[in-house]
C-alpha cells in the first residue's frame, strides 16, 4: 500500500505571494492533518480534516487554510507569504475513528524570500 | 495547552548500548501517545502507539511505556545500531491532535 505522498516536495515563493500544497493520504485513510515544522517553533498544528470537514484547528493566522476533497486528498493554502512561513509541511493520515495512529509523508519544504 | 517536553534533547552512545528516550506532557488527559523518528530533513515515521488504555506497547528493539497519572512516557532501545541515529520524537493526543516535544537527536557511535 503506498504511503502519504506531498506535492511538491520543495518550492520557493517571494514575500507576498499566496502557495497552495497538496497531500494524498494512505488508501482507505479518511483523516488528514496538516504540521507546520521549523528550527524555532517545533512542530505545530494546522489544522485536521475528517471527511470534507475541519474537525480541529490550531493557532495559526487566517492566512493558512485547507480543504479536503471526497477522495479524501486535500490541500492547504497559505496566502501573503511571510519570510516566516519557510517550513518543512507535513501532512498526516490516519484511520480515524478506527484508529488515531499518524503516518506522515515526506513533507513539502517552503521558502520564502 | 499541552507541553511535551524530551529528555535528554541530545544523546551520543556506543553501539550495542541499551538506552532510555524519556518524554514527559502536562495534561494527563491524553487518548494516545505515540512515538516516532525523523531522520534529517524527512518526514517522521510511526515507531508505536500506546493507547490511553494501555501501559506498554514492543516493537522488535523498542519497547515503549506510558503512564498517564505522572504525565510521563519512556522509549527503551535495545541493543542500539548506528542505523538508529535519528531525532525522536514523542506525541501525546488528544483526539486526533497531537502535541509535538522537541525531540532527543541520538547518535550511535560503530
Amino acid at each position: 500500500k503506498a504511503g502519504v505522498t506531498q506535492t511538491p516536495r520543495y518550492l520557493i515563493k517571494t514575500r507576498g505571494q499566496q502557495v497552495t500544497l497538496s497531500c494524498s493520504p494512505i488508501s482507505g485513510h479518511r483523516s488528514v492533518s496538516w504540521y507546520q515544522q521549523t528550527p524555532g517553533q517545533g512542530l505545530q498544528f494546522l489544522f485536521e480534516y475528517f471527511s470534507e470537514t475541519q474537525r480541529n484547528k490550531g493557532n495559526f493566522p487566517g492566512r493558512f487554510s485547507g480543504r479536503q476533497f471526497s477522495n479524501s486528498r486535500s490541500e492547504m493554502n497559505v496566502s501573503t507569504l511571510e519570510l516566516g512561513d519557510s517550513a518543512l509541511y507535513l501532512c498526516a493520515s490516519s484511520l480515524y475513528p478506527e484508529n488515531y495512529e499518524q503516518y506522515f509523508g515526506p513533507g513539502t519544504r517552503l521558502t520564502v524570500t | 495547552k499541552q507541553e511535551v517536553t524530551q529528555i535528554p534533547a541530545a544523546l551520543s552512545v556506543p553501539e550495542g548500548e541499551n538506552l532510555v528516550l524519556n518524554c514527559s506532557f502536562t495534561d494527563s488527559a491524553i487518548y494516545n501517545l505515540q512515538w516516532f523518528r525523523q531522520d534529517p530533513g524527512k518526514g517522521l515515521t510511526s515507531l508505536l502507539l500506546i493507547q490511553s488504555s494501555q501501559r506498554e506497547q514492543t516493537s522488535g528493539r523498542l519497547n515503549a511505556s506510558l503512564d498517564k497519572s505522572s504525565g510521563r512516557s519512556t522509549l527503551y532501545i535495545a541493543a542500539s545500531q548506528p542505523g538508529d541515529s535519528a531525532t525522536y520524537l514523542c506525541a501525546p493526543s488528544t483526539g486526533n491532535q497531537f502535541y509535538f516535544g522537541t525531540g532527543t537527536s541520538l547518535t550511535v557511535i560503530p
